[in-house]
């Protein structure tokens, strides 16, 4: 398979836990990684391996994966939150990265 | 750490060849634990991986874009490239260069360029 597909927008209350969730046939195979982008700014890695944070990304991110689902959790979300999220894999083949077409954090 | 610094063309005529160098810095651009990417995102669109080469010249690209793709490394240097040709509009996006870790089933982009906007305009 040659697609992961994300919900295009989620919205969380301050301080609250949101899931944004990344589905692909490929996630069976290969572990995700997901990323946090801010108007103007690169993507920034906040997850890898499904469950493992880069140093210096808060442990209120965390990662968790079933089947063709790969989830990120931000547990108390705060307002800096507030971005786009990708999720990234290989296909199915490992020949072909591929991204998510990224999910819009609102943080009310 | 390492940093990555696209180079900056701007502006791209339509049909022709869009060219962009990428260059290393703090970090081996010749270590076997990475390769090292193009990406792009169109303006207020999502994410596009381009291609990606190891240090050895190895590649593997996009299929929706293998007829137009060139990557190409210049470990004496510290750079890679990308050469995409026959732009139209649709190529028209922030194109950033990134380290991916190659870790088996678990690979990964883990440092990013700033990004440099790529217009294709006559």
């Amino acid at each position: 398979s040659s697609e992961l597909t994300q919900d295009p927008a989620v919205s969380v209350a301050l301080g609250q836990t949101v899931k944004i969730t990344c589905q692909g046939d490929s996630l069976r195979t290969y572990y995700a990684s997901w990323y946090q982008q801010k108007p103007g700014q690169a993507p920034v890695l906040v997850i890898y391996g499904t469950n493992n944070r880069p140093s210096g990304i808060p442990d209120r991110f965390s990662g968790s994966s079933s089947g063709k689902t790969a989830s990120l959790t931000i547990t108390g979300a705060q307002a800096e939150d507030e971005a786009d999220y990708f999720c990234n894999a290989r296909d199915s083949t490992g020949n072909q990265a591929l991204f998510g077409g990224g999910t819009q954090l609102t943080v009310l | 750490q390492v940093q990555l610094q696209e180079s900056d063309p701007g502006l791209v005529k339509p049909s022709e060849t869009l060219s962009l160098t990428c260059t290393v810095s703090g970090g081996s651009i010749s270590s076997s634990r990475y390769y090292w990417g193009w990406i792009r995102q169109p303006p207020g669109k999502g994410l596009e991986w381009i291609g990606s080469i190891y240090y050895s010249g190895s590649t593997y690209y996009n299929p929706s874009l293998k007829s137009r793709v060139t990557i190409s490394v210049d470990t004496s240097k510290t750079q890679f490239s990308l050469r995409l040709s026959s732009v139209t509009a649709a190529d028209t996006a922030v194109y950033y260069c990134a380290r991916e870790v190659d870790m088996a089933s678990m690979p990964y982009f883990d440092s990013w360029g700033q990004g440099t906007l790529v217009t294709v305009s006559s």
